[in-house]
């Protein structure tokens, strides 16, 4: 079945610093969703792409859909201690024919004051 | 707008006692619904998903059963849990394929 790997695991950064994290997959996607998850809490959705090449902002967050629907990236610019959380990238099962999501393992983000 | 409930937030139940816990979608109709288990810090397991009323889909072998008696209403059970069935559940919706899914808050179930 399709796989989604995220990178890196986790991260450590100094406040203000941006942050770039990346989705891929050896197989075509035809959406990608972008989530943060805090302790707790359920995923909250950030950004959903839908076409190639796709280039979305919410806030300071930005994130892309690559061109060869194979991958996807997340950039926070100017973080703050609030984007603390575990970021998934997400997208539509395409090949079982089914409505199942398949969610990327996660990128545990920390930010130091 | 549409809205997603789950309850209970917490639940702490012993080995061997049954399980219900309850999600329901607002503003919305034929919507699909799912459970996830989330292991803590780990990443997010698929256990059921529906696309209708009285129609469920079971991804892993398990100590769980789902229904749907309602459009919008998703229901998780067990008969017995085990301690292994410990974990963060989530509900998920969303209309139609390859759009958005959207999440409840979770409940911690710990067996105990």
């Amino acid at each position: 079945g399709q796989q989604l790997n995220q990178s890196p695991q986790s991260m450590f950064i100094q406040e203000g610093e941006d942050v770039s994290m990346n989705c891929t997959s050896s197989s075509i996607f035809n959406t990608w969703l972008w989530y943060k998850q805090d302790p707790g809490e359920g995923p909250v959705l950030l950004i959903a792409l839908y076409k190639a090449g796709e280039l979305t902002s919410n806030g300071r967050l930005t994130a892309q859909f690559g061109i060869t629907r194979k991958d996807s990236f997340l950039n926070i610019s100017a973080s703050i201690p609030s984007d603390v959380g575990i970021y998934f990238c997400a997208g539509p099962d395409t090949t079982s024919g089914t409505y199942k999501y398949i969610f990327g393992t996660g990128t545990r983000l920390k930010v130091l004051a | 707008s549409q809205t997603i409930h789950q309850w209970p937030a917490t639940l702490v139940q012993p080995v061997g006692s049954p399980l219900s816990l309850e999600c329901t979608v607002e503003g919305t109709s034929n919507p699909n619904l799912y459970w996830y288990r989330q292991a803590a810090g780990r990443g997010l397991q698929l256990l059921f998903y529906s696309v209708g009323i009285g129609q469920i889909s079971s991804e892993v072998p398990q100590n769980l059963s789902a229904s749907r008696p309602q459009d919008r209403q998703f229901i998780l059970s067990s008969k017995k849990l085990l301690l292994s069935d410990s974990g963060f559940y989530l509900c998920a919706w969303n209309q139609g394929s390859g759009t958005e899914a959207f999440f409840g808050q979770g409940t911690r179930l710990t067996v105990v």
